[in-house]
């Protein structure tokens, strides 16, 4: 079985643009979460989405956004960059057990704005 | 507010001994505890979990213990092997919510 994939693995942009990141499920995975990673906050929540739905949200401001198709397959937007946006963006997958299962990892984004 | 705390952020261990990577929690919704390991470059791999129904949970050798009155866990991993070293994560979450809360890491090298 395939594992969750992300896409870009790498990306720069300039302060003020936007960004969209792409993450993939394991093949019958219905939860989708985002995670931020910076070496200063470690692993942060960003938001999770099932069934083309918002379920859960972190503490992150209106600039982060995503959204979840009908194949599971989610994106993440981040607009209006700032240099403190530059983090490593890990997307989960889950088989949504509600009894906090485990979640699998995709590789990675890693965003760095100049 | 740190809820989930590692307050080691680096460990080192000779080979093939044990290695105990300690982890505390302040959250009491928590009910679900799980250990992550991750290589640079890499997505963290799930290690193994513990519900809070549970003291101890045992894979290979990987150890889980939780202390809920104390509001700690810890993983041990025995022998330890070079290819353990890596930055090992705790992470928590309470029942029917798929938000993990992560610790800031703890850095296992494992000396040959």
């Amino acid at each position: 079985k395939a594992g969750v994939t992300q896409t870009p693995r790498y990306l720069i942009k300039t302060r003020g643009q936007q960004v969209t990141l792409s993450c993939s499920p394991i093949s019958g995975h219905r939860s989708v979460s985002w995670y931020q990673q910076t070496p200063g906050q470690g692993l942060q929540f960003l938001f999770e989405y099932f069934s083309e739905t918002q379920r859960n949200k972190g503490n992150f401001p209106g600039r982060f956004s995503g959204r979840q198709f009908s194949n599971s397959r989610s994106e993440m937007n981040v607009s209006t960059l700032e240099l403190g946006d530059s983090a490593l963006y890990l997307c989960a997958s889950s088989l949504d057990t509600r009894g906090g299962g485990e979640q699998f990892f995709g590789p990675g984004t890693r965003l760095t704005v100049l | 507010d740190q809820q989930v705390k590692q307050n080691s952020p680096s460990l080192s261990v000779q080979e093939g001994r044990i290695s105990i990577l300690n982890c505390d929690y302040t959250n009491s919704m928590f009910d679900y505890f799980l250990w992550y390991k991750k290589y640079p470059a890499e997505g963290p791999t799930f290690l193994i979990s513990i519900s809070s129904i549970k003291d101890k949970n045992e894979d290979g050798r990987f150890t889980v213990f939780l202390n809920k009155s104390a509001k700690h866990l810890s993983l041990h991993i025995v022998p330890s092997q070079p290819g353990d070293s890596a930055v090992y994560f705790c992470a928590a979450t309470g029942f029917g919510n798929e938000k993990l809360t992560f610790g800031t890491g703890t850095r296992l090298t494992i000396i040959p």
